[in-house]
């Protein structure tokens, strides 16, 4: 199985202000994936980010509020921008196992905005 | 659109009961997850269930896959208080990880 950490592992922020969320794997994978969980809501997938690639945004998400890097193979980041209190989450990346179809998730960071 | 719903949304039940959590989903799928979550942790992956009548049992929980019905169960067999958790279903019909829905989750509480 994959272990994944995330950085910060939580933050508050200003109002107007961005904040980059790094996302680390132990292994290579082709394909990662960022969620975010609104306060006591589910989890609604906001992009999937291929290495070497432009991201891939969910209905609803936008490149210019939700920059997405991946660099290599075992690396990204969300980056959430003009922050509102709106964006008051818990953002998470996940990596799936491409024999066992496995979805893995990082233990996620928390975002408030004041 | 894929949707994907959840029943009940919460639950209440006694140490050592049995009850089943439904997940139905709108459009075919290869693929169904369930997770567990504890407040404030991240999720934890349960099973996954990948053919039509696939079974798959862990310790007090057994998850069930129904394609032609496009239902889940997850059934938990005497529960115990550490089974309090947040479960949530999610279905996946793209090849990898794209298009992945989660639905609402079900809030169980075990009570003494």
């Amino acid at each position: 199985s994959a272990v994944i950490s995330q950085k910060p592992s939580r933050d508050i922020c200003q109002r107007g202000t961005s904040l980059t969320i790094q996302c680390q794997v132990d292994s290579q994978v082709t394909m990662m994936f960022w969620y975010r969980q609104q306060p006591g809501q589910s989890l609604t997938l906001i992009a999937t980010a291929n290495q070497g690639s432009e991201a891939t945004y969910e209905s609803g998400f936008v490149i210019d509020k939700f920059p997405i890097s991946r660099p290599n193979l075992t690396f990204s980041t969300l980056t959430v921008s003009n922050l509102s209190p709106e964006d008051s989450s818990i953002y998470l990346c996940s990596v799936e196992d491409l024999y066992s179809y496995e979805q893995y998730f990082g233990p996620g960071t928390r975002l408030t905005v004041t | 659109e894929l949707k994907v719903e959840q029943n009940p949304l919460f639950l209440s039940m006694q140490e050592g009961k049995n009850y089943t959590i439904y997940c139905n989903y709108s459009t075919t799928s290869d693929r169904l997850y369930w997770y567990r979550q504890d407040p404030g942790k991240s999720l934890e992956s349960l099973f996954v269930l990948l053919s039509n009548g696939a079974v798959k049992q862990e310790g007090r929980l057994m998850a069930s896959l129904d394609t032609k019905a496009r239902l889940s169960t997850l059934h938990i067999t005497a529960a115990v208080h550490d089974l309090s958790a947040t479960y949530f279903c999610a279905v996946g019909n793209d090849p990898h990880g794209q298009n992945f829905v989660f639905g609402p989750g079900t809030r169980l509480s075990v009570l003494p």
